[in-house]
């Protein structure tokens, strides 16, 4: 079974400038995930999808970050404009559903660097 | 609001050293609990995870035990390998809301 997709795997840019990334979760998970992991701490949530709709986006920067599954599969993720602060590794995940004990399976992330 | 705390890395061990990293957490609910490792270059992977009072889980000579009383999911392995070296993150789950992770905890272990 092939796992979570992401590209890019690696992106440098300069502040002020727009950056995408791309998720391709396992086939038949409804459930897909955006998390920022900065460098020494834990993955963050940023934004979750339920099919095509958006479940929680709370922690999103929705002034500068944004994010679309339309077809309910692959996601897309776009930071615009980019600042220092956003230098992280996002990560991917998707799972059949939201239950309690529901595994997420992960990518393998998108590390950006904002110079 | 939810939280998981995890012992500071980094850890050094030998080879066939007895592993033990410590987690605690507080929830506002009654959570799942996860253990999840980030190999070098890769990414997050579940390692074991329990869902209720005093159930183990276990996976790859890795167990942790689900403790209510003391709100704490410690992970352990009795003889660790250079292959363990990663970074271990405890994270929690209450019902439908999201992963709730730790720092993480990097270990190397050396031949």
């Amino acid at each position: 079974e092939a796992g979570v997709a992401q590209s890019p795997r690696y992106k440098i840019i300069e502040k002020r400038q727009s950056v995408a990334f791309w998720c391709n979760p396992i086939s038949g998970h409804a459930t897909l995930y955006w998390y920022q992991q900065i460098l020494g701490q834990g993955p963050k949530l940023l934004i979750q999808f339920q099919n095509n709709g958006v479940v929680d986006d709370s922690q999103l920067p929705k002034d500068r970050f944004s994010a679309e599954r339309l077809k309910g599969v692959d996601s897309t993720l776009k930071i615009q404009p980019a600042k220092l602060e956003d230098s992280a590794v996002y990560l991917c995940a998707s799972s059949l559903g939201t239950g309690k004990g529901e595994t997420q399976y992960f990518g393998p992330g998108t590390r950006l660097l904002v110079l | 609001g939810d939280s998981v705390t995890q012992m500071e890395g980094p850890v050094t061990l030998s080879e066939e050293a007895f592993l033990t990293i410590n987690c605690t957490y507080t929830a506002t609910g009654y959570p799942s609990l996860f253990w999840y490792v980030q190999y070098p270059g890769e990414g997050l992977q579940l390692l074991l995870k329990a869902t209720k009072a005093d159930d183990k889980g276990s996976n790859k000579g890795f167990e942790a035990t689900y403790r209510k009383e003391t709100t704490s999911f410690h992970l352990e392995k009795g003889s660790v390998q250079v292959s363990d070296s990663a970074v271990y993150f405890c994270a929690l789950k209450v019902g439908n809301e999201k992963l709730t992770f730790g720092t993480g905890t990097r270990l190397t272990i050396i031949p």
